[in-house]
């Protein structure tokens, strides 16, 4: 049990277009689910907590307007790069947190590699 | 701020030897650690979580520890393998008003058959 879902695994697009990727828990209920970013040769970089209902919480840095989340049901969260620029193209990984309240034992994806162009 | 260090940044070993990777952290008020093996390109894999009132954890040939109190975690790994060629992460869950996993830049161990 405790699978999660990344979709698409890899995707390519065009300087100034945007993309969505999907995290979804398979098996559990997950309120809250977290989205990183990781770099080469760094740390994963926590972006975002996103709570099934209500506005994300994102981490200092990081832009609101530029990655878009929504968590519209106990199962999905999804993550849209508007306006993606090359200094985008980076590792996208999700995590669900499985239990009714914290401290969550995190789930997490197979990550999301973005190339912009 | 949490802050999560490990060494050796990249470890090449003979198989069959045992290793041990480090992991330190600067603040103790933690829920958990987790050690988690990550392959090229690919996510992650959690393979030990030690909750905070827990000295250590086993798993097959994978023994983590943790000392709490010194902001330290160690991953042994016994009879090593080729196939455990891999990147591995330490991470902790902070206390605090928010919920976070602070993670290492981890250690990239091969294994030379």
């Amino acid at each position: 049990g405790a699978v999660v879902s990344q979709h698409p695994s890899r995707v390519i697009c065009k300087s100034g277009t945007s993309v969505k990727i999907e995290c979804r828990s398979l098996d559990f209920q997950a309120t809250t689910m977290f989205w990183y970013r990781q770099f080469p040769k760094k740390s994963l970089m926590l972006m975002a907590t996103s709570n099934e209902g209500s506005k994300a919480t994102y981490e200092q840095g990081v832009e609101k307007d530029k990655f878009l989340i929504n968590h519209a049901s106990l199962t999905l969260s999804t993550l849209t790069v508007t306006s993606a620029h090359p200094e985008d193209s980076s590792f996208y990984i999700c995590s669900a947190g499985r239990g009714a309240s914290g401290p969550y034992e995190q789930y997490f994806g197979p990550g999301t590699r973005l190339t912009v162009t | 701020k949490q802050e999560v260090t490990q060494i050796p940044a990249a470890l090449s070993v003979p198989e069959g030897e045992n290793l041990v990777l480090n992991c330190s952290f600067t603040d103790s008020a933690i829920y958990n650690l987790q050690w988690f093996r990550q392959d090229p390109g690919k996510g992650l894999t959690s393979l030990l979580l030690i909750q905070s009132s827990q000295r250590e954890q086993t798993s097959g040939r994978l023994n983590a520890s943790l000392d709490k109190s010194s902001g330290r975690s160690t991953l042994y790994i016994a009879a090593s393998q080729p196939g455990d060629s891999a990147t591995y992460l330490c991470a902790v869950l902070t206390q605090g008003g928010s919920e976070k996993l602070v993670f290492g830049k981890g250690t990239k161990l091969t294994v030379n058959p």
